[in-house]
């Protein structure tokens, strides 16, 4: 069975600082892929960055990076540049690999509210 | 503008009856899913449809009914027999994986449902 482990519950950061969201994941399997989603007061969920276990360079989305580290099983969101519509609940997770062709299943970690102070 | 809507966005039913949540999207995806998140917790997968008239049970899909009789619909019913059904609902959908085009799911903006 797959895990997502985000080990902060709440963050603050400076407005214009960067920022690093943590997130491990457990897995027996060596495809896989890795997802960092954007959640507001709103509620809808937002698509931020995307890596795949395969990917050789760590995957890059304006302001988002994503460090990924396989050996350690780490996956952590980087912001640069933070600011106040960042303040958001983020969520880490991974898909499947053994869902069926036609769709894949997340799993998802418990979440890090992020808090931009101005 | 392509995407996903759910309604209504705050739904309030008394115990012991069931309620159908809508989602519809215009995306031409083939898949769709419902999660479920409680405060504090990411989401829960209930149920995901890979093509029309099909559809397979995630984590946590009793007390929850679905049916996929278009490509654009996937509406959830909670019944009466789900524990704890006071939750925020989120419906998704993505392109087929073997397609690769895109690899993530995108969402609707979600239904919080309180039961009483």
């Amino acid at each position: 069975a797959q895990k997502i482990t985000q080990t902060q519950p709440g963050m603050f950061v400076q407005e214009k600082e960067a920022v690093t969201l943590d997130c491990t994941y457990d897995t027996s399997d060596q495809s896989y892929g890795l997802f960092w989603y954007k959640q507001p007061s709103s509620g809808e969920m937002i698509f931020l960055i995307y890596q795949g276990s395969y990917d050789e360079q760590n995957a890059t989305e304006g302001r988002y990076s994503l460090n990924f580290q396989k050996a350690r099983k780490s996956a952590n969101l980087v912001i640069s540049a933070s600011q106040l519509g960042d303040s958001a609940m983020y969520f880490c997770a991974m898909r499947d690999p053994h869902s069926g062709a036609g769709s894949y299943q997340l799993t998802f970690g418990k979440g890090t509210k992020l808090s931009v102070i101005p | 503008d392509g995407g996903i809507t759910q309604s209504p966005k705050y739904l309030f039913r008394k115990e012991g009856q069931n309620v159908t949540l809508s989602c519809e999207q215009n995306l031409n995806h083939d898949a769709m899913y419902w999660y479920r998140q409680d405060p504090g917790q990411g989401l829960r997968l209930i149920y995901y449809s890979q093509i029309v008239n099909d559809f397979q049970k995630g984590d946590i899909a009793e007390g929850y009914s679905v049916s996929r009789e278009k490509k654009e619909s996937f509406p959830l019913t909670v019944t009466s027999a789900q524990k704890n059904p006071t939750a925020f609902y989120l419906c998704a959908s993505s392109h087929p994986r073997w397609t690769e085009s895109s690899y993530e799911q995108y969402f609707g903006p979600g239904t919080r449902l309180t039961v009483t």
